[in-house]
């Protein structure tokens, strides 16, 4: 069974810092995708990463997919309140259509 | 453009009981996935339809049965609901042909199981 595995689990900054999620498997992904969720809410896709080493800026967001498709990370520079959410990412299978999710990072931003 | 949608947004049922939950695709999309997420976690894959049948499972009993309609909407159905059935319920739909398998989420149905 392909597994995800992101770290940290829980993370509270103040506003202003800078911080790096990590999703990590020993599997190989066709695509990895960030997504972001609120409470009460369902998952926001933020961005999708495909080739190895590729990186993708999303104003404060960098997204970064490892150069052989197995992790990838997530940094975000001047944290803001509004960051504040669960963080999950979801790696693409490459024989079937399903996706393999993380158990999520849990973002605090106090202000 | 509309968007994933699901009914009921919330839903409380006692153990044992039947449920039936609701999702509508986001436009142009023909495959919704299905899953449940506890709180404070990933989202768990339940199963994913495909023109109308059941592509794909994961590790969910019997209890958990679906359809699809042919105008790509779907339902999700509960049999003897348990207490830890409890959970917030995530539709997702996406486009088969699509370059990269990118999912669209609805707004989830809480259940709670009392």
């Amino acid at each position: 069974t392909q597994l995800l595995e992101q770290s940290p689990q829980f993370l509270s900054i103040q506003e202003g810092e800078n911080l790096t999620v990590y999703c990590n498997s020993s599997s190989v992904f066709s695509s990895l995708q960030w997504y972001r969720q609120e409470p009460g809410e369902g998952p926001v896709l933020l961005v999708t990463v495909v080739t190895g080493g590729e990186v993708k800026k999303l104003k404060r967001l960098t997204f970064q997919f490892g150069d052989a498709r197995k992790d990838s990370s997530l940094h975000i520079t001047a944290a803001q309140p509004g960051d504040t959410g669960l963080y999950l990412c979801a790696g693409e299978q490459q024989s079937n259509y399903q996706l393999i999710w993380g158990a999520g990072t849990k973002l605090i931003i106090k202000p | 453009d509309a968007g994933v949608t699901q009914s009921p947004t919330h839903l409380i049922k006692t153990r044992g009981q039947q449920v039936t939950l609701r999702c509508s695709p986001k436009s142009g999309h023909d495959t919704v996935s299905w899953y449940q997420q506890a709180l404070g976690q990933g989202p768990q894959f339940i199963f994913q339809y495909y023109e109308e049948e059941e592509r794909q499972r994961g590790n969910f009993p019997d209890r958990f049965s679906g359809h699809q309609f042919p105008n790509y909407s779907s339902e999700l159905n509960v049999n003897a609901l348990l207490l830890g059935d409890s959970a917030l319920y995530l539709c997702a739909s996406s486009l088969e042909t699509g370059e990269q398998f990118e999912q669209y989420f609805g707004p989830g149905t809480r259940l709670t199981v009392t």
